[in-house]
């Protein structure tokens, strides 16, 4: 199929190794903030989210670290396996208009053996 | 699986064509919004549907409509279609009172030749 970021950032990672992506959002107005991952020819599947009033949200194997100061966002995934190879994106929203979702660039996360 | 279906899958068209894309949402989700993205870019946001009605629109020309059904279906209509416009259209659902995350199906991917 089709790849989905052909010129996106990259991190390699071995199996096993613990992963951290970052993302830098733009409004400060938003309070509500989603990590998705994006398979090869899929639409994009939510991992974790975070709200404005909390800093650090941990989910089965991925934790998501929130700093409003610099408006930065990061994704940690614990002992990658080569399932988690895709592009990851965060989306930023503000609280009422959460379908009105704003993507980052994107990451590419590939798993090596 | 999120739920979220979209047909078709694939569809490739003439410039100047007119196409429309279908969603089906997520049981009990009565919000649709849809997305368009560029191949190696996030998704933009066009528009979202809520009680049948346009409730919030991004940066998209007016030959971009849509049209939410009763049974919270919707319909993606891109009329005058340009070269610019090939991408994967992507459908998400929500539960506007439940102000949590979007839902994605897998996307239609839509060639302007």
């Amino acid at each position: 199929g089709e790849s989905v970021g052909l010129h996106l950032p990259t991190l390699s990672v071995q199996e096993g190794d613990n992963s951290i992506i970052n993302c830098a959002y733009s409004n400060s107005a938003s309070d509500y903030f989603i990590w998705y991952k994006q398979e090869s020819g899929k639409g994009p599947q939510f991992i974790i989210d975070i709200r404005s009033n909390m800093d650090k949200r941990q989910g089965q194997r991925v934790t998501v670290l929130l700093n409003k100061t610099v408006k930065h966002l990061s994704l940690q995934i614990a002992a990658t396996q080569p399932g988690d190879s895709a592009v990851y994106f965060c989306a930023e929203t503000r609280t009422g208009t959460a379908s009105k979702l704003t993507f980052g660039t994107g990451t590419r996360l590939q798993v090596t053996l | 699986e999120t739920g979220v279906t979209q047909s078709p899958t694939h569809l490739i068209k003439t410039r100047g064509q007119q196409v429309t894309l279908r969603c089906s949402s997520q049981s009990g989700h009565n919000t649709v919004s849809w997305y368009q993205q560029a191949l190696g870019q996030g998704p933009q946001f066009i528009f979202q549907y809520y009680r049948e009605e346009e409730n919030g629109r991004g940066n998209f020309p007016p030959r971009f409509s849509g049209l939410q059904f009763p049974n919270y279906s919707s319909e993606l209509n891109v009329n005058a279609l340009e070269l610019d416009d090939s991408a994967l259209y992507l459908c998400a659902s929500r539960l506007r009172q439940a102000n949590t995350e979007a839902f994605f199906g897998q996307g239609t991917r839509l060639t302007v030749v």
